[in-house]
């Protein structure tokens, strides 16, 4: 069965601080796809990042970064130098290739960015 | 080439009420899919179709609901005589013949 867990529920840490999200995946396919999604307090969804399971290279973009292991199951998403507009809900996702590609979200983590 | 659209943003419905909701996926986007995300959760997956056929609805409830996505037009989730508990963020996601999805902004439906 597929699975994505974001054990932490709610984070808080104080502007200019580095946070990082976990996000745990469980999948019995060799083909999957890893995403993250930011949903700030407006409502809509922001896609942030896809990752196909054979690509582990970690990713980095402006303050951004992943962290894919295959060997936990983990795609971990790391902001460096927290600004306020980063509040929001983080949700990580799953996608496995053969199950006509929908979506399976975990619960979300919520971030504050204290001033 | 416009996002994902869907409509009503907010819609509210008394209980036993219907509530038809929109979407338009992307120009050349053949695929579509619902997600229902209720307060405190994450997206939960509802249907898949494309055009005039209904390819997976696994995560649809078995009464009261019901999707189509005809030749011409919108996509349509339908609901049938609402509850409370069906108060919940509705987003739709189309796609090509790829895995990517575009997420639209959602329809906010409350029950009162």
């Amino acid at each position: 069965a597929q699975k994505v867990t974001q054990a932490q529920t709610e984070i808080s840490v104080v502007e200019k601080e580095d946070v990082t999200l976990d996000c745990v995946y469980e999948t019995r396919d060799t083909t999957y796809y890893l995403f993250w999604y930011k949903q700030p307090p407006s409502g809509e969804l922001v896609f942030l990042i896809r990752r196909n399971s054979f690509d582990e290279q970690n990713e980095i973009s402006g303050r951004y970064s992943w962290n894919f292991q295959k060997s936990t199951s983990s795609f971990n998403f790391t902001i460096t130098a927290s600004q306020v507009v980063d509040s929001a809900v983080y949700f990580c996702a799953l996608s496995e290739a053969w199950r006509d590609d929908k979506i399976i979200f975990g619960k979300g983590t919520r971030l504050h960015i204290l001033p | 080439n416009a996002g994902v659209m869907q409509n009503p943003r907010h819609l509210v419905r008394r209980r036993g009420q219907e509530a038809r909701l929109r979407c338009s996926p992307m120009k050349g986007h053949s695929h579509v899919y619902w997600y229902r995300q209720l307060p405190e959760e994450g997206l939960k997956f509802m249907v898949y179709l494309q055009k005039e056929n209904i390819i997976d609805e696994s995560g649809m409830p078995k009464e009261r609901f019901s999707a189509e996505f005809p030749k011409e037009g919108p996509s349509i989730l339908r609901i049938q005589q609402v509850v409370r508990g069906d108060s919940a963020a509705y987003f739709c996601a189309s796609s090509p013949q790829t895995v990517e999805q575009y997420f639209g902004p959602g329809t906010r439906l409350t029950v009162t």
